[in-house]
Formats: C-alpha cells, structure tokens, sequence
C-alpha cells in the first residue's frame, strides 16, 4: 500500500507569508494526487486535483506541483482565512491514502 | 445545488451494527464513484471504503474488511455503510464523497459500553 507522509505536521505563519506543505509518497503515483482544506468542525474542501489543477472557486494563491513521489502545495500570501488543517490524498492505486495532516497556525 | 446528506450515525456498543445513508442530490448520481471516508477526534483523515458508480468494482481498508459493506442504491441515489462488529476504534465522524469533490458534512459514530 502507497503510504503518504506529510510535511511539517505544524507550523505557524503570519498573513501575508507564504506557506510550503509537502507530500512525499513511497511509490510513484504520477500525478494523481489532490490536496484538500478542513476547517475545526468542517468536512474537508477539495483545493487541488491530479497535483497540480485549482478546484474551481479556490483562490488563486493555492498551487500545487509535482509528480512521481514529491508534491507541494503553495499558499502564496496567507490569508486569516487560510488557517486550517491541509491533507494530501493518492488516487493512484487503493488503499487511497491519506497524508498525515498540517495544521497551519497563527504566530 | 450539489449535496451530501449522510444520517444513520449514534451511541452503539462494541460488537454492535450500525448502517449509515448518504442521500445525494443536484447530480447524477448513477455517473459517479462514491466513498466512505472518516476521522477519528482529533485525529486525520481515513479512507474508509470506495464503490464504483454501477457497483462493479468495491473496495476497503484493511481496518474495516471483512466487518463493513459499503453498497448503492441508483434508483434512490443513495449510498449505504453497514457496519457490523463495531469496535471502539470505530468512533469517528464518518463522510461520504462523490470522487474527490463533494463531501457530505459527515455523521458521528462513538462505539463505547
């Protein structure tokens, strides 16, 4: 089974910086792999598809990049609203495996 | 409008059943694969469960094999989780999702004496 470990699991940023999440998997899984949003309380909002594709109505300072094993998600300016708990998910193959989580906070 | 409903989740004690719904609305159902996907408190994110959209092909995590049955009703665009020897390890929030996109807003199970 694909594994996918996320990187940093925490990390505080202030509005205005920009904030790299990374996502590295065991075994390549192309680009076939989607990161998502979730806020306390909230289910999960898709922001990112096959790596590197904006959700429609996700902000533009979201990006993604990568394939193969290793994968970013870019949040360019953080904004008080993006402060929330960010997972990376493989469509590569089943089990479909979640990374770990990062939980971006306040500094 | 796009929408997830799941109901079905509650207090059941360990070795107890429990079936969960997912009525979705604003698509069509009948095109899409659907998932079970849940969150232990405090915890990540956990693929559960995935059916594909004429029920051909249906597969699980280890975790759940062998106790859950994930299911599909086209014709009442629903999607079921039953969930049989449930343990405590079993409490969660559970949600159903259409692929990648759409996500329910999830029904908590807590599987306790």
């Amino acid at each position: 089974a694909i594994q996918l470990t996320q990187s940093p699991s925490s990390l505080s940023a202030s509005v205005g910086d920009r904030v790299t999440i990374t996502c590295r998997a065991s075994q390549g899984i192309s680009s076939a792999l989607a990161w998502y949003q979730q806020k306390p309380g909230k289910a999960p909002k898709l922001l990112i598809y096959d790596a590197s594709s904006l959700e429609s109505g996700v902000p533009s300072r979201f990006s993604g990049s990568g394939s193969g094993t290793d994968f970013t998600l870019t949040i360019s300016s953080l904004q008080p609203e993006d402060f929330a708990t960010y997972y990376c998910q493989q469509f590569n193959s089943y089990p479909r495996a979640f990374g770990g989580g990062t939980k971006v906070e306040i500094k | 409008e796009v929408q997830l409903v799941e109901s079905g989740g509650g207090l059941v004690k360990p070795g107890g059943s429990l079936r969960l719904s997912c009525a979705a609305s604003g698509f069509t159902f009948s095109s899409y694969s659907m998932n079970w996907v849940r969150q232990a408190p405090g915890k990540g994110l956990e693929w559960v469960s995935s059916i594909s959209s004429s029920s051909s092909y249906i597969y699980y995590a280890d975790s759940v094999k062998g106790r859950f049955t994930i299911s599909r009703d086209n014709a009442k665009n629903s999607l079921y989780l039953q969930m049989n020897s449930l343990r405590a390890e079993d409490t969660a929030v559970y949600y159903c999702a259409r692929g990648i996109d759409i996500w329910g807003q999830g029904t908590m199970v807590t599987v306790s004496s």
